[in-house]
């Protein structure tokens, strides 16, 4: 029972142009909201964060948006630059547990030309 | 101020051998986890662990596989009899305890299982 979904597995931008990736949940219990970032043969890396009462959370180039009705957040990245060619994980906290218990989703390979 | 630190970074086992994956926390965090990347797949939560205590073992397997962490000393993530299926990455990860600190993830162990 895959709880966060990241329905694209792969996306392909050009450098200087903008990034989104999509995250969807199914568990309303679920009430912040993480992005992670990973290169290979590392551990994932803190991005960005959001909690349910906001719909927008904004650092430099990272902006995390949140439809809570829709179950559905993205992230945009603006500009896009080769370095931020990674895998990006969504992830996910139940109310009421850790904040590091976290529900990923599956990924997402960015991929940023030059 | 060093990262969360995880050793070995590689290990190879034959079926029925034991696997101990050590991690030491970064400075300051008290709280640690343990998750499990099977290959094609999200990460996965497995353990929550303060000193001396288990706090949430809710993901992980009821047989085979424990965790500690002893006051002195890193958290150790011990699979007893492994089998093929347990290769995976397993990744350690500490944070603070505060509010909503964010989860600071080692490099991880690849275990492979031969």
């Amino acid at each position: 029972d895959q709880q966060v979904k990241q329905n694209s597995p792969s996306l392909s931008v050009q450098e200087g142009r903008i990034s989104i990736l999509n995250c969807d949940y199914t568990n309303s219990m679920f009430d912040y909201f993480l992005w992670y970032k990973k290169y290979p043969a590392e551990g994932p890396t803190f991005l960005i964060s959001i909690s349910s009462i906001k719909d927008k959370n904004e650092d430099g180039r990272f902006t995390v948006f949140l439809n809570k009705s829709a179950k559905h957040l993205s992230l945009h990245i603006v500009p896009s630059q080769p370095g931020d060619s990674a895998v990006y994980f969504c992830a996910a906290v139940a109310g009421g547990t850790s904040y590091g218990k976290l529900t990923f989703g599956q990924g997402t390979i960015l991929t940023v030309h030059p | 101020n060093a990262g969360v630190m995880q050793n070995p970074r590689h290990l190879v086992r034959r079926r029925g051998q034991e696997a101990r994956l050590r991690c030491s926390p970064m400075k300051g965090h008290s709280h640690v986890y343990w998750y499990r990347q099977l290959p094609e797949e999200g990460l996965k939560f497995m353990v929550y662990l303060q000193k001396e205590n288990i706090i949430d073992e809710s993901g992980m397997p009821k047989e085979r596989f424990s965790a500690e962490f002893p006051k002195e000393g890193p958290s150790i993530l011990r699979i007893q009899q492994v089998v093929r299926g347990d290769s995976a990455a397993y990744f350690c990860a500490s944070r603070t305890g505060s509010g909503n600190s964010p989860l600071h993830f080692g490099n991880g162990t690849r275990l492979t299982v031969t």
